[in-house]
């Protein structure tokens, strides 16, 4: 599976749209994008994930690039409870056990 | 998350005695996790399971095994805890590879 790099911290003002940012310049053609979020010691939440077409749901929006090397998470209003840790991963969704590699992601500090 | 239970949610233990971990789904999920996450290491595979009776090593399996007897259940088991395997460990399930995960809210365990 393909490395991800992201920014280790952000912040973000509450009610403004928090933009998280990862580059996966060696991703395969078969490869999607995943997003997860941890909350202070909870377990990971799944946000949302791509192949190659930008998706939206009711927690967020992805933005795949056209060359998919890299991608943009969209939180459109944050909120203090999205304060988190945030997870860009990228494999092969028909790897054998269907396995995420996990790597630092980036702490996102919304403020009021 | 609804529909998945991991327990104990705290437990400490010896070095030296044999632990086990419960996790329980109610969503009849075929794919089923086991992740430890420690400072610094973001989450770590430990077994996964593809069905009944199916399952296979991850990243950091040395000295632990896992059973699946049920669909609903997945069991982790320290043969002879160390205290490098105190940890906080997360059960995850989906339904098929291509999914997002849902995870569990957490072990705690402490090896003493």
């Amino acid at each position: 599976d393909a490395k991800t790099t992201q920014p280790p911290s952000m912040d973000c003002a509450e009610g403004r749209a928090a933009n998280l940012p990862c580059n996966h310049s060696t991703i395969s053609g078969n490869e999607y994008v995943y997003w997860y979020r941890q909350i202070h010691s909870q377990g990971p939440q799944y946000i949302i994930h791509g192949l190659k077409n930008n998706e939206t749901n009711e927690m967020a929006s992805l933005i795949i690039t056209e060359d998919r090397k890299s991608s943009t998470l969209i939180l459109p209003h944050a909120t203090l409870r999205d304060t988190a840790v945030y997870y860009c991963i990228v494999r092969v969704a028909e790897n054998a056990g269907n396995m995420l590699t996990f790597g630092g992601g980036t702490r996102l500090m919304v403020k009021p | 998350d609804a529909g998945i239970t991991q327990s104990p949610r705290h437990k400490v233990t010896e070095t030296g005695t044999p632990v086990t971990l419960r996790c329980h789904q109610t969503e009849n999920h075929r794919y089923m996790y086991w992740y430890r996450q420690d400072p610094g290491h973001g989450l770590r595979l430990i077994h996964y399971s593809y069905g009944v009776k199916d399952t296979d090593k991850g990243e950091v399996s040395d000295g632990y095994s896992v059973s699946r007897s049920k669909t609903e259940d997945f069991l982790l088991t320290l043969e002879s805890a160390t205290s490098s395997q105190t940890s906080v460990y997360f059960c995850a399930i989906s339904e098929a590879r291509r999914d997002g995960y849902t995870f569990g809210s957490g072990t705690r365990l402490t090896v003493v």
